[in-house]
């Protein structure tokens, strides 16, 4: 079975920090993303990787970079963390066309 | 720009009842999927709808696409409470092997004993 793996399932933060939230899948899949979810929503993309190093801006980048130097490995950094951002986010990981396997969540809060 | 819209966003339903669940869609796409999430939980795929006329079905629920009315159904059969959760569909957008979706905003059923 695939296994996404998000590095918390709670965090709290402070207006300005920079927040790193961390996932990781067992499955040599290609694809990584993440989302945020809220409420009315859905799930919105922030960013997406296709293969090691390469990145790609989704619908709402702003505010937020992301790294991904190791292919298991998908990192989302918020630069300077501001209270819209407080949501929750959702880690994927996928190949080619398969379905999308997701992570448990990061309920993040901006205080 | 894609959108996808799904309809209705709020379902309440009775154990026992049929309903279906609309999800609309902008752009050409042949690659369809529904995912369900529980309260508290993360997304679980359901069904992978890959080209016009397809059809799957997994106990109660049964999704189709039709690629030329850009438009993907979930029919619920004799709803139990178990089914209670969040639905969502998502489009890929298939202009490379990236698999990157855009979601709807999600159907929540509630279904009453």
């Amino acid at each position: 079975d695939v296994k996404v793996t998000q590095s918390s399932r709670y965090l709290v933060k402070r207006t300005g920090e920079k927040v790193f939230l961390e996932c990781v899948q067992d499955m040599d899949h290609e694809n990584m993303f993440w989302y945020r979810q809220d409420p009315g929503l859905g799930l919105r993309l922030i960013y997406f990787s296709y293969d090691v190093k390469m990145k790609e801006k989704g619908d709402i980048p702003e505010g937020y970079s992301v790294s991904r130097e190791k292919k298991e490995r998908f990192s989302l950094i918020l630069e300077s963390a501001s209270t819209n951002q407080t949501s929750m986010y959702l880690c994927a990981s996928s190949l080619y066309y398969q379905p999308q396997h997701f992570g448990d969540g990061t309920r993040l809060s901006i205080l | 720009e894609l959108k996808v819209e799904q309809n209705p966003l709020f379902l309440s339903m009775q154990e026992g009842k049929n309903y279906t669940i609309y999800c609309n869609y902008s752009t050409t796409s042949d690659r369809l999927y529904w995912y369900r999430q529980d309260p508290g939980k993360s997304l679980e795929s359901l069904f992978v709808l890959l080209s016009n006329g397809a059809v799957k079905q997994e106990g109660r629920l049964m999704a189709s696409l039709d690629t030329k009315a850009r438009l993907s159904t979930l029919h619920i059969t004799a709803a139990v409470h178990d089914l209670s959760a969040t639905y969502f569909c998502a489009v890929d957008l298939g202009s490379s092997n990236t698999g990157k979706l855009i979601f709807g905003q999600g159907t929540t059923l509630q279904v009453k004993p």
